[in-house]
């Protein structure tokens, strides 16, 4: 079965700080997806990045950083010098060509950056 | 534009009547799929579908029918709406290894 396991439910930060948002995931697959989607307070879903399995290549986008570590099954997501517009609630996503193509999303963490 | 559309976005109805809320996407994207997003539960998927006439189950399909008679196309119907389905809905699409678009949500509330 798979399974994404977001632990932290809610984190606040002041703005400015640093915050990382953790994801483990499970999969009996090799070839699999991974995902970070934001939901702010408005409610759509915003895509953020897609890494694939045989890539563990590490990525930066301006404040955004991801670090995808197979041998911890972690995919996790740091903000640099939070804003405030960096709130929202921040859901991290495993899609396995093994399980029909069906997503699997974590529960999602809600981040507030307090000004 | 390229974009996920669906339709309404706000709909208030009573048990047992049935409904049927659209979905369209103009990207050309052979995935959709269905979602409900519950306080606490995050997003759970009701039904996919990996290309015209070709749906499967999701982890919450029941009380949910799906079609996909065109590529463009993935309504979603609740043939006997119960006030449990109340929730935020979600439609999204993909390329068959990609990532998704999201609509932009439909809040259901069933009394």
């Amino acid at each position: 079965a798979q399974k994404v396991t977001q632990a932290q439910t809610e984190i606040s930060v002041v703005e400015k700080e640093d915050v990382t948002l953790d994801c483990v995931y499970e999969t009996r697959d090799t070839t699999y997806y991974l995902f970070w989607y934001k939901q702010p307070p408005s409610g759509e879903l915003v895509f953020l990045i897609r890494r694939n399995s045989f890539d563990e290549q590490n990525e930066i986008s301006g404040r955004y950083s991801w670090n995808f570590q197979k041998s911890t099954s972690s995919f996790n997501f740091t903000i640099t010098a939070s804003q405030v517009v960096d709130s929202a609630v921040y859901f991290c996503a495993l899609r396995s060509d093994n399980y029909g193509q069906n997503f699997v999303f974590g529960p999602g963490t809600r981040l507030s950056v307090l000004p | 534009e390229a974009q996920v559309t669906q339709n309404p976005r706000y709909l208030i109805t009573v048990t047992g009547k049935k409904l049927t809320v659209t979905c369209s996407q103009n990207m050309n994207h052979e995935y959709m799929s269905w979602y409900r997003q519950d306080p606490g539960l995050g997003l759970r998927q009701i039904y996919y579908s990996m290309n015209v006439e070709v749906t499967d189950k999701g982890d919450v399909p029941e009380g949910y029918k799906v079609s996909r008679k065109e590529k463009r196309n993935f309504p979603l119907i609740l043939e006997s709406p119960s006030p449990n389905q109340t929730s935020l809905y979600f439609c999204a699409s993909s390329p068959l290894a990609g990532e998704q678009y999201f609509g932009p949500g439909t809040r259901l509330t069933v009394t």
